[in-house]
């Protein structure tokens, strides 16, 4: 178990639909990264989030969204979705911005029907 | 933009073998970091060994080694005593050193099996 845990651990949708995915860093993490990883795309940054501001931000989607609450845990919001959009979603933590060591959870799985 | 390579999409080794996983990559940053993460059939991605561009020694964990050649931009990654556990995809990634963001820049992957 890294302690960055991820729900749910499967989804399966259909095209259009809209569904969040859940994150929780390791205890006292302050940094949340967000990578979708797909046969054709490979690992992709999405996103970076910082004590609650976005830090960074990579190929995300418009109809991709992300944020952090005050108790540090992240979503991510995928709406109008597509066959396309159907990968494994990684989220990962850190303990500060700037620590260069990521630990991944263990991903959550999105299947768009 | 940085990019990373790795040109072997899959190896097969026998138990206890020594391998050797190839890995390019092109920036011209001075300062930033590279790892290599491996992932299990469980898909849990899991931090190998990391190496820090400013420090000329090679990194070492354990079985896993690396051989860091920077002018050559390349990073390679030794499997001494390869064990049937070790088969996975593996990762090379490239995160640069500087700007406060953790971005890691992922290499396509390799499948090395490991058969007893």
């Amino acid at each position: 178990d890294s302690g960055v845990t991820q729900t749910p651990k499967h989804l399966i949708t259909a095209t259009g639909q809209r569904v969040t995915l859940r994150c929780s860093p390791r205890s006292g993490d302050l940094s949340v990264y967000w990578y979708q990883q797909s046969l054709d795309q490979g690992l992709q940054f999405l996103i970076q989030y910082y004590n609650g501001e976005e830090r960074a931000k990579g190929n995300i989607l418009e109809r991709f969204s992300a944020q952090q609450f005050p108790d540090l845990h992240s979503e991510l919001n995928l709406s109008s979705l597509e066959l396309g959009d159907s990968a494994l979603y990684f989220c990962a933590s850190s303990r500060y911005s700037g620590a260069n060591v990521l630990t991944f959870g263990a991903g959550s799985r999105l299947t768009v029907l | 933009a940085q990019t990373v390579t790795q040109s072997q999409p899959e190896m097969s080794v026998q138990e206890a073998e020594t391998v050797t996983l190839s890995c390019t990559y092109d920036t011209s940053e001075s300062n930033y970091y590279l790892f290599w993460y491996k992932q299990p059939p469980s898909r849990q991605m899991i931090l190998v060994i990391r190496q820090e561009a400013y420090k000329q020694q090679n990194a070492t964990e354990n079985r896993f080694s690396v051989n860091f050649q920077k002018a050559a931009k390349s990073f390679s990654l030794k499997i001494s005593d390869s064990q049937l556990g070790d088969t996975a995809m593996y990762f090379c990634a490239f995160m640069n050193g500087q700007g406060g963001s953790e971005k890691l820049v992922f290499g396509k992957g390799m499948k090395l099996t490991v058969n007893p």
